[in-house]
C-alpha cells in the first residue's frame, strides 16, 4: 500500500514548546515538501528537500525547521519561534521533476493552547 | 505578494449546473498549472493540469481553459454534482529552476441538488 502518512493528525501543543510533525512516503520519492494551510490562504511552502540531507527554505521557513537523514522520511519541528503555529500542516512528495505531480499526505492539523 | 489569484472564494452551483473557477498570474516564467481538489480534513489531490502550449484540457468533465496572452485560466466542471463539493486550487510553477508550487488562496465549491 503506497502512499505519504502523516502523524499524528491532531496535535495539541502549549505555548513555548518545540512540536515535531511526521511525514513519511513509500513511493519512493526523492523529493518531499512542506506546506502551512491557513483558512483561506491556500498552501504556502515551508521548506523543500530535492535529495537527502540537502534542505532548502520556502517562502514561510522562519520559525521552522527540517531533516532529511533518509528518503523516506521529512520529519518538521514547529519552533517556539513560530509566532503563530495554529494551521493545518501537508506533506507531500514527487519524483523530483519540477512538472511532476505532488503527491500529498492527509495533514496533520496543529493547535496551540 | 500574491502572484497567482483565484476567484471566486465560494461557489454556490445547482446540481447539473456548470462551475467555474477563474485564476491569473503575473510571472511570465510559470508554464505549468495544475489544479488541485480538497476534501475536508484531507490533503489536495491533483485534478487536471495545462501547460500554456495547449488553450484547453478537458478530462470527463473537468476543462482547463487557458488565455496565455492574458495570463489568465479557468476551471469548468460540467454536469457539475454533489460529490464535486470541495476546495479547489489552482497552481503554477515555473519549470526553469523552480520547484515551488504557488498555490492560489482556493474556491469553496457547494453543489446543491
Amino acid at each position: 500500500d503506497g502512499g505519504i502518512t502523516q502523524s499524528p493528525k491532531y496535535l495539541f501543543r502549549k505555548e513555548g514548546q518545540n512540536v515535531t510533525l511526521s511525514c513519511e512516503q513509500n513511493l519512493n520519492h526523492d523529493a518531499m515538501y512542506w506546506y502551512r494551510q491557513d483558512p483561506g490562504q491556500g498552501l504556502r511552502l515551508i521548506y523543500y528537500s530535492q535529495i537527502v540531507n540537502d534542505f532548502q527554505k520556502g517562502d514561510i521557513a522562519e520559525g521552522y525547521s527540517v531533516s532529511r537523514e533518509k528518503k523516506e522520511s521529512f520529519p518538521l519541528t514547529v519552533t517556539s519561534a513560530q509566532k503563530n503555529p495554529t494551521a493545518f500542516y501537508l506533506c507531500a512528495s514527487n519524483t523530483g521533476g519540477t512538472t511532476d505531480t505532488q503527491y500529498f499526505g492527509p495533514g496533520t492539523r496543529l493547535t496551540v493552547l | 505578494q500574491q502572484q497567482v489569484k483565484q476567484s471566486p472564494q465560494s461557489l454556490i452551483v445547482q446540481k447539473g449546473g456548470i462551475s467555474i473557477i477563474n485564476c491569473a498570474y503575473e510571472n511570465t516564467a510559470f508554464d505549468y498549472f495544475p489544479w488541485y481538489q480538497q476534501f475536508p480534513g484531507k490533503g489536495p489531490a491533483l485534478l487536471i493540469a495545462i501547460r500554456p502550449d495547449v488553450s484547453e484540457k478537458k478530462e470527463g468533465r473537468f476543462t482547463i481553459s487557458f488565455n496565455k496572452s492574458a495570463k489568465q485560466f479557468s476551471l469548468h466542471i460540467m454536469d457539475s454534482q454533489p460529490g464535486d463539493s470541495a476546495t479547489y486550487f489552482c497552481a503554477a510553477i515555473g519549470v526553469r529552476g523552480s520547484y515551488q508550487l504557488t498555490f492560489g488562496k482556493g474556491t469553496k465549491l457547494s453543489v446543491i441538488p
